[in-house]
């Protein structure tokens, strides 16, 4: 009964590839939102959905796209895939409507490694 | 801008020692503050949350924290520390009104049995 979950748990890809990350979540929320953690740990948010609409848009390179089909998934497009993508990337969901005092779960995180 | 700092990086105790772990924080209004722990292979959860009232809060496993609005603080104590607890914890504050979390960079618990 897997609360946030994310596919692939490993990715490891090319420079230059496009690659896909998924994530849904079963808790009936209403926010989701995709952080990425880099070498030094250091967690960053980088697009937050409510409702399947964009509400954080973090400055992130536009090879980076979130798309949300429904309000259980955010899934993450990452076009021509850069050394420097290599990251942790963590998924989350809250119940509100991604305000601050929103509690976020997180899912396990997808390890994307750009060779 | 918001920011947190968390100085500590790696912390190393033996089991039943005392545990405080630092967070200060950077932002000109009123915060809702966090503790999340990551165990080793195993997601972000939350530890414990200070929104507004009592300044001391506690969560789950024995965790408190305290909100000192003067120091822009709120560090994470435990009164005696258990192997189990071995994992990384993360601060996060998010400033009211916005709607998202700043995160520290972690602090790397190990305890030792």
């Amino acid at each position: 009964d897997t609360a946030v979950s994310q596919t692939p748990k490993y990715l490891v890809t090319q420079m230059g590839n496009d690659k896909s990350i998924k994530c849904e979540q079963n808790l009936g929320h209403d926010t989701m939102y995709w952080y990425k953690q880099d070498s030094k740990k250091f967690l960053k948010i980088m697009f937050s959905y409510n409702n399947k609409e964009l509400i954080i848009n973090e400055t992130v390179p536009n090879r980076f796209s979130p798309k949300s089909p429904d309000k259980a998934h955010l899934n993450l497009h990452i076009n021509s895939l850069e050394l420097g993508d290599s990251a942790v990337y963590f998924c989350a969901s809250s119940q509100g409507s991604g305000g601050a005092t929103d509690t976020q779960y997180f899912g396990p995180g997808t390890r994307l490694t750009v060779l | 801008a918001q920011s947190v700092s968390q100085h500590n990086h790696h912390v190393i105790l033996s089991e039943a020692a005392s545990l405080e772990l630092g967070c200060n924080y950077s932002y000109g209004g009123t915060v809702n503050l966090f503790w999340y722990v990551q165990y080793p292979g195993q997601h972000l959860q939350l530890l414990l949350k200070y929104f507004s009232g009592d300044p001391l809060v506690k969560g789950i496993k024995g965790f408190e924290a305290e909100f000192i609005k003067s120091k822009f603080s709120f560090n994470l104590r435990k009164p005696s520390v258990q192997w189990s607890d071995t994992a990384e914890y993360f601060c996060a504050v998010a400033g009211s009104g916005t709607y998202k979390y700043i995160f520290g960079t972690g602090t790397r618990l190990k305890v030792l049995a």
